[in-house]
């Protein structure tokens, strides 16, 4: 079946600018997670959704958003884009949801680079 | 706050030889630990995990090691093979809460 899909995989912006990153799950997988990677930070949780409702939210500020479809399909929208906005943004999706398994499928990521 | 800690950035082992990856962590609620493996241009992929209830769990070539009193796990990779070169990341929840991630170490296999 087919993985996690992000999309777009690349975007440049600019500062103050607002992105909007796309992932769509594993069929039938109602849980997604966002993860921001950066250099020497590993993975940093964003936040989760579960069934349209977030479930749990990382420590980031409220320029970062993110909601989830009826079909699962989740969107994270960040706004007033920083320069330390610029990393890898991955999407993992899971049947349960948090840790409950613990097994996350991710996405390739995109790839947002900020100027 | 980092709950999970991998403290070494990086490591190189020779071909065939034991590579052991260590991760510390300070949240005593954890209740499940993984490793996810992340090649470049990826997404990580999950290699193993172990519950709290063990201390043990092993699949294949991979053997993850819990030590709940010291707040510490370990993967043993035996033999390693090229392929085993990426970046390996920690990964602890409890039941219903986020999964957090650590830093990632880097894995280089000499040939």
């Amino acid at each position: 079946k087919a993985g996690v899909t992000q999309t777009p995989r690349y975007l440049i912006k600019t500062r103050g600018q607002q992105v909007t990153l796309s992932c769509s799950p594993i069929s039938g997988h109602r849980s997604v997670s966002w993860y921001q990677q950066t250099p020497g930070q590993g993975l940093q949780f964003l936040f989760e959704y579960f069934s349209e409702t977030q479930r749990n939210k990382g420590n980031f500020p409220g320029r970062f958003s993110g909601r989830q479809f009826s079909n699962s399909r989740s969107e994270m929208n960040v706004s007033t884009l920083e320069l330390g906005d610029s990393a890898l943004y991955l999407c993992a999706s899971s049947f349960l949801a948090g840790g409950n398994t613990g097994e996350l499928f991710f996405g390739e990521g995109s790839r947002l680079t900020v100027l | 706050d980092q709950q999970v800690k991998q403290n070494s950035p990086s490591l190189s082992v020779q071909e065939g030889r034991i590579s052991i990856l260590n991760c510390d962590y300070t949240n005593s609620m954890f209740d499940y630990f993984l490793w996810y493996k992340k090649y470049p241009a990826e997404g990580p992929t999950f290699l193993i995990s172990i519950s709290s209830i063990k201390d043990k769990n092993e699949d294949g070539r991979f053997t993850v090691f819990l030590n709940k009193s010291a707040k510490h796990l370990s993967l043993h990779i035996v033999p390693s093979q090229p392929g085993d070169s990426a970046v390996y990341f920690c990964a602890a929840s409890n039941r219903d809460d986020k999964i957090i991630f650590g830093k990632g170490t880097r894995l280089h296999i000499l040939p």
